[in-house]
């Protein structure tokens, strides 16, 4: 059972360009909500955390964006750059201590 | 937050045989995990190493087919057992901090032939 839903799959945007990235979860229990970027070769990186008692934050360029009634989250990339192009994951977490990670979305930002 | 070595960075197995990984971190952390990323899909938690106590395997994952160590606070190993092509995959350790949240490794690179 997937708990964490993400979509989209892939997106293209062109430099300048505000990708959004949405992710859904059904486990109530869950209180912390990561997101990480992956280059090919590379791990996973974390770029932005959230935890329920907000509903924005942000970091630089990147923003999530928190509805708790909606069980929702996505993630926001302002002005973004060719090399923000590679794999973003949302996550989710609770008091297990275990990741859950969502599909992933390739993102691609062109000139 | 911690820096995560990985050895081996990839590798180029035969059938049947076993592959051990290793995990070195800069510090010392209590929550230590392993994951697979199979080609261009997500990530899949395959167990909880804690210092001390044995691993802890999520659903799909045995003990016999992935054995890991955890001797101490800064290092663990994780083995791929009798392995067949359908184990290529990148295989990640991942530590917890409280301030830091999770960190990953570079992952090792798996091919099975």
């Amino acid at each position: 059972q997937q708990q964490v839903k993400q979509s989209p799959q892939s997106l293209i945007v062109q430099k300048g360009g505000i990708p959004i990235i949405n992710c859904a979860y059904e486990n109530t229990a869950f209180d912390y909500f990561p997101w990480y970027q992956q280059f090919p070769g590379k791990g996973p990186a974390l770029l932005i955390a959230i935890r329920p008692d907000v509903s924005e934050k942000k970091e630089g360029r990147f923003t999530i964006s928190f509805n708790k009634s909606a069980k929702q989250f996505s993630l926001h990339i302002m002005d973004s750059q060719p090399g923000d192009s590679a794999t973003y994951f949302c996550a989710a977490d609770g008091t297990a201590s275990k990741l859950t990670f969502g599909t992933g979305t390739r993102l691609q930002v062109t000139l | 937050s911690a820096v995560i070595s990985q050895k081996p960075s990839r590798d180029i197995c035969q059938r049947g045989t076993s592959l051990t990984i290793q995990c070195q971190v800069d510090s010392q952390v209590t929550m230590m995990f392993w994951y697979r990323q199979q080609p261009g899909q997500s990530l899949t938690l395959i167990a909880t190493a804690n210092q001390g106590s044995e691993a802890t395997y999520e659903s799909g994952f045995v003990i016999d087919k992935f054995p890991i160590s955890r001797p101490n606070l800064t290092f663990s190993t994780l083995t791929v057992s009798n392995m067949s092509p359908e184990d290529s995959s990148i295989y990640l350790c991942s530590v917890l901090q409280g301030n830091y949240g999770y960190t990953f490794g570079s992952g090792t690179r798996l091919t099975v032939v």
